[in-house]
């Protein structure tokens, strides 16, 4: 497709459980982000990548989040045993190289834990 | 570190009514400007941009102009439509692969 694709745009999960979300970019994007949106709160940096290394994991929470990237291309991000505080709506946006200063989002993989 | 502050919603006008939202910035060094917006429903997409001092970025009759001795990035536009009701989320990049956002507010317009 012609966006930032991601899924699943929504996910509910007990509370303990292991959820992965996934994130395609735009074709020939190198730049990759993950941010998390909480209810009234900005977008809070997790993790960005140049190609397939992140050279930033900085926003990750804890050791529970972690995210890898492969061919240059789809990422996935992988919670672990996961939290009620880690619901939020889990956003990914791509760039490219020459950087315009656009990042182009997707829609987002809302998760709700119980 | 580099931050975005920008005013709380939400915010509710009348149609042709007209918008401002603040956002004011703290950056080391010459940050580029942005304003990006969420429809209901979509992802977030730019909207606007300023990269360096008093330029102004314009795009679907929105404004701003970078002032750098406020500090601000204020978004303007004269006749607001029920179609603009959306969240809006001022950022700044500081010439890195960063970007830091504000918190968003919510333009609710009636008609």
């Amino acid at each position: 497709g012609a966006g930032v694709s991601q899924s699943p745009s929504n996910k509910v999960t007990e509370k303990g459980k292991d959820v992965e979300l996934r994130c395609d970019p735009i074709s020939g994007h190198t730049a990759l982000y993950w941010y998390r949106q909480s209810l009234g709160q900005g977008l809070e940096f997790l993790i960005y990548f140049q190609g397939n290394s992140a050279p930033d994991k900085s926003g990750l929470p804890s050791d529970r989040f972690s995210a890898e990237r492969t061919g240059g291309s789809v990422s996935t991000l992988t919670i672990q045993r996961t939290q009620q505080e880690d619901s939020a709506v889990y956003l990914c946006a791509s760039s490219s190289f020459q950087n315009t200063g656009e990042l182009f989002f997707g829609e987002g993989s809302r998760l709700t834990v119980l | 570190g580099d931050s975005v502050t920008q005013m709380e919603g939400p915010v509710t006008l009348s149609e042709e009514a007209f918008l401002t939202i603040n956002c004011t910035y703290t950056a080391t060094g010459y940050p580029s400007l942005f304003w990006y917006v969420q429809y209901p429903g979509e992802g977030l997409q730019l909207l606007l941009k300023a990269t360096k001092a008093d330029d102004k970025g314009s795009n679907k009759g929105f404004e701003a102009t970078y002032r750098k001795e406020t500090t601000s990035f204020h978004l303007e536009k004269g006749s607001v439509q029920v179609s603009d009701s959306a969240v809006y989320f001022c950022a700044l990049s500081s010439g890195t692969y960063k970007y830091i956002f504000g918190t968003g507010t919510r333009l609710k317009v009636l008609a």
